[in-house]
C-alpha cells in the first residue's frame, strides 16, 4: 500500500525567505504526486502535479515541486514566501495509472512571520 | 474553481441521529469522493463513486454509507451519528481518467455530541 509522510508538522519562515516543505512517499514503482494547500476554514486547492516527465514541475501562486526518484521525495518549494501563503500544506500520491485512491500525508503547517 | 458545493456547511447533531451530507457539481465529473479530514490524519477516503449507483469503500467506511443517483448529487448518510464522526468532511469530484485530477468543495463540519 502506497503511503505518505511529512516529517514536518510546522514550519516558520520569514516574509520574503525560501521555502522548502518536505514529502516522502512508499510506493511499489513512480506514484503519480500532488500537492494542496487549505487555507483556514477552506477546502484544498490544487498547487501542482505530476504525473510524468519533467521532474520539475511549476505550479500555481509562484510554487514548484522537485520529484526524486531515488529519494522517493517530492518536496514543495518557493523562492519568496508572501504572508498570504500561510496556510496548511498536503502532498498526495495516487497510484500509477489511477487517481481514484488518494492517500493524504498528514500536513505541513507554515505560519508566515512578517 | 471546480463547481462543488457541500450542505450543510455546518452541523452539529446528537449521538444516535441520522445525518445526511450532500455535495453536487455542477463539472458533469463521472468520479466523486468523500473525505474525512481529523487533525494528525489528514485526508482520509471514506467511499467514492464512479458512476450512477456505482460506489466502492474507501479506507474508512464504516458507519457511513453512500449514495449517488444522478451525475451531480453524491449523498453520504451516517445511520446512528458517533462521537467518532465528529470531524470536517470534503468532498471532491475527479474525471477518473488515467491522470485524474481531484478537485475539493469547501468542506461540512460536522460536530456529533
Amino acid at each position: 500500500a502506497q503511503s505518505v509522510t511529512q516529517p514536518d508538522i510546522h514550519i516558520t519562515v520569514s516574509e520574503g525567505a525560501s521555502l522548502e516543505l518536505r514529502c516522502n512517499y512508499s510506493y511499489g514503482a513512480t506514484p503519480y504526486l500532488f500537492w494542496y494547500v487549505q487555507s483556514p476554514g477552506q477546502g484544498l486547492q490544487l498547487l501542482l502535479k505530476y504525473f510524468s516527465g519533467d521532474t520539475l514541475v511549476q505550479g500555481i501562486k509562484g510554487f514548484e515541486a522537485e520529484f526524486k526518484r531515488s529519494q522517493s521525495s517530492f518536496n514543495l518549494r518557493k523562492p519568496s514566501v508572501h504572508w498570504s501563503d500561510a496556510a496548511e500544506y498536503f502532498c498526495a500520491v495516487a497510484p500509477t495509472g489511477g487517481g481514484n485512491k488518494l492517500t493524504f500525508g498528514t500536513g505541513t503547517q507554515l505560519k508566515v512571520e512578517l | 474553481d471546480a463547481g462543488i458545493t457541500q450542505s450543510p456547511r455546518h452541523k452539529v447533531t446528537e449521538t444516535g441521529t441520522p445525518v445526511t451530507l450532500r455535495c453536487h457539481q455542477t463539472e458533469n465529473h463521472r468520479y466523486m469522493y468523500w473525505y474525512r479530514q481529523d487533525p494528525g490524519h489528514g485526508l482520509r477516503l471514506i467511499h467514492y463513486s464512479y458512476g450512477v449507483k456505482d460506489t466502492d469503500k474507501g479506507e474508512v467506511s464504516d458507519g457511513y454509507s453512500v449514495s449517488r443517483s444522478k451525475t451531480e448529487d453524491f449523498l453520504l448518510t451516517l445511520e446512528s451519528a458517533t462521537s467518532s464522526q465528529t470531524s470536517v468532511y470534503f468532498c471532491a469530484i475527479g474525471t477518473g481518467g488515467s491522470t485524474d485530477t481531484q478537485y475539493f468543495g469547501p468542506g461540512t463540519r460536522l460536530t456529533v455530541l
